[in-house]
């Protein structure tokens, strides 16, 4: 049974990086049926996209974020990443790491829990 | 850049049916946008119910369907519970590995 879990600090300054780590369980974060992604939803407000990676191939981003954002893949410990630079208050937020099924279509398939994010001095 | 657009809000009565819907703001809905749904209930995971417009992600009751409606995603929940109480999310696939949210639509049962 996969399962994602979220994790990092829950409350980072302003102009600094949010660093958050999916570790991935029953499932291997190389298999090629998949690829790996993050989304956020900030206080009050509906879920954004942020980006995805997919092993072994690239990586892609929301334009509006793709500036500030870094998605990597950590195989040795079935780990997925993201960075996140220069935030602001606006980047508050529930973060997700969730997988995505590849194939004849796509779709987010297994959710994390979710990990709060605050950002404030 | 793309916008999705979902209702901000739905009420329905228990054992009533409901039908929320999906838009692109530019160009034709595809099924190569593979629109798919969710279910977000604060505290816990998101759950995925519907993918590729219409299959029905697993364990999910055959009350939720998904299907197009003109050039909408829609989802229909026939015969609504007091748990379905919860906001829905479609997403779409714009191509080039980017996907767009819809704002989201809060559903209450009374």
């Amino acid at each position: 049974h996969l399962q994602l879990q979220e994790s990092g600090p829950g409350l980072v300054k302003p102009s600094e990086t949010l660093s958050l780590t999916c570790t991935v369980s029953g499932g291997s974060i190389r298999s090629t049926s998949y690829y790996w992604g993050w989304i956020r939803q900030p206080p009050g407000k509906g879920l954004e996209w942020i980006g995805s990676i997919y092993y072994n191939v690239g990586t892609y981003f929301n334009p509006s974020l793709k500036s500030r954002v870094i998605i990597s893949i950590d195989t040795s410990k079935n780990q997925f990443s993201l960075k996140l630079t220069s935030v602001t208050a606006a980047d508050t937020a529930i973060y997700y790491c969730a997988r995505v099924s590849r194939g004849s279509y796509s779709f987010f398939d297994s959710w994390g829990q979710g990990t709060l994010v605050s950002v404030s001095s | 850049q793309t916008v999705v657009t979902q209702e901000p809000s739905f009420s329905v009565s228990p054992g009533g049916t409901v039908t929320l819907t999906c838009a692109l703001s530019s160009g034709s809905l595809s099924t190569t946008n593979y629109p798919s749904w969710y279910q977000l209930t604060p505290g816990q995971a998101p759950r995925t119910l519907i993918y590729n417009t219409s299959t029905r992600s697993s364990a999910v009751p055959d009350r939720f369907s998904g299907s197009i409606l003109g050039n909408k995603a829609a989802l229909t929940i026939t015969g609504a519970q007091p748990d379905d109480e919860s906001e829905y999310y479609c997403v779409m696939s714009m191509g080039s590995g980017i996907w767009v949210f819809g704002g989201g639509t809060k559903l209450t049962v009374l």
